[in-house]
Parts: structure tokens; sequence; C-alpha cells
């Protein structure tokens, strides 16, 4: 596609309850990124793929988060027993090769736990 | 070590004007500076970047002047436009053991009176 198409826009989840957001890069985009935007923040590194090798889960908040690419492009990003602080945009960010330059962000996952 | 501090928080400019936004960061390892722009309900776009190996790129009305030395980095908005209203991003890249990452500052929040 033309640009990073995240699903849903919205999810409104229970306390408690399991949540997947997914992320279609755009097509031959090698690397992968979940970045977490908290509401008037800049956005935080969570985790980063490259092509279906995850090599740094490091920002991931706790063992509740897990992503998985595992053909290499699409990926779903799944937060287990949600709790309010998970409440915040999840952004997906892809880039053709290995490097700093050329992010394409999706337009995210505006997440709220109740 | 890894923050970028990022300053205002909100900016109001006459349309016509300049706008100036000031990062500032302290990991010398970072290698690149790009600034991103955000609407709201859309992802952050990258809207100019540059290394640290130069002091100056301008594109268009938008301008990063680089201090190394100093580890300062701003964006230069010129001739501002109502259609610039949108929250600004300063961010840093980091690569490190195989892995990379944006760290990014807080935001600014951009007005443009008409």
């Amino acid at each position: 596609g033309a640009g990073v198409s995240q699903s849903p826009r919205y999810k409104v989840a229970k306390r408690g309850q399991d949540v997947a957001l997914r992320c279609d890069p755009i097509s031959g985009h090698v690397s992968l990124f979940w970045y977490q935007q908290a509401l008037g923040q800049g956005p935080e590194f969570l985790t980063y793929f490259q092509n279906e090798a995850q090599l740094d889960k490091s920002g991931l908040p706790s063992d509740r988060f897990f992503a998985e690419r595992p053909e290499g492009s699409v990926s779903t990003l799944k937060i287990q027993r949600t709790q309010q602080e998970d409440s915040a945009v999840y952004l997906c960010a892809s880039r053709r090769w290995a490097g700093p330059y050329g992010y394409t962000f999706g337009s995210g996952t505006r997440l709220t736990v109740v | 070590q890894q923050q970028v501090k990022q300053s205002p928080q909100s900016l109001i400019v006459q349309k016509g004007g300049i706008s100036i936004i000031n990062c500032a960061y302290e990991n010398t390892a970072f290698d690149y500076f790009p600034w991103y722009q955000q609407f709201p309900g859309k992802g952050p776009a990258l809207l100019i970047a540059i290394r640290p190996d130069v002091s100056e790129k301008k594109e268009g009305r938008f301008t990063i002047s680089f201090n190394k030395s100093a580890k300062q980095f701003s964006l230069h908005i010129m001739d501002s436009q109502p259609g610039d209203s949108a929250t600004y991003f300063c961010a840093a890249s980091v690569t490190q053991g195989g892995s990379e990452k944006l760290v990014f500052g807080k935001g600014t929040k951009l007005t443009v009176n008409p």
C-alpha cells in the first residue's frame, strides 16, 4: 500500500482484557518499529524488527506486552491484561532499509482502557 | 542521558512571523536528528533532518541549525502560515548493538494566527 496502515484506529478495552493491534507496513519495508505516545507527549520506543527478527524489545513496558512479525511483513502488538496506564496511541513505523532515515509512521491506534 | 529536551511547550506566532523551537541532548552517540510534524489524529511526518557533521540545513521555509559542541539544535520556520499549526517533535537517532531507535522530545504545539 501507499502508507503504513494500522487497525483498529480506536480500541476501547475493559481493564484486564487482552488486545491485539495490527500494523501493515509499506510493502517491501524491512524495518518495522512500534512506539507508544501518551497524551501530550512524544512517542516512546517500544520495539524494533528487521524482517521477522525482533532485534530490540527493550522499550516494552512489561511482560504483558508482546510483539511479533512472523513473516517479515504484518506485525501485531499484543497487550495482555490491559491496565489504565496502557491507554495511549500506539504508532507503527516502517522503513525500506536499515539506517535511521526515511521512517514512515502510520496514524496509530488509540487505545483507551476503562 | 537518552533524553531530548524540547522547548517551548507551546508557541503562538502571527502569520508571516518566524517560529523557533529548540532542543538539547546529552548522548553523544546520537547520529541523526530529524524533526517531525504531527497533526491531530495523524502519525508524525518527517519534516527535515540533519546529521551532526553539518551545522545548518535548509529546505524551503524550514531550517535546522545544529551546534554540536553545545549539543543543541533548533528548527526555524520562516514566513509561518496557519497551515503550519501542528505539534512539532525533535528527535535523535541512536544505533547500538544491532538495534536503533528514535528518542523524541515532548513536543511543541505551534499555533499560527491569521
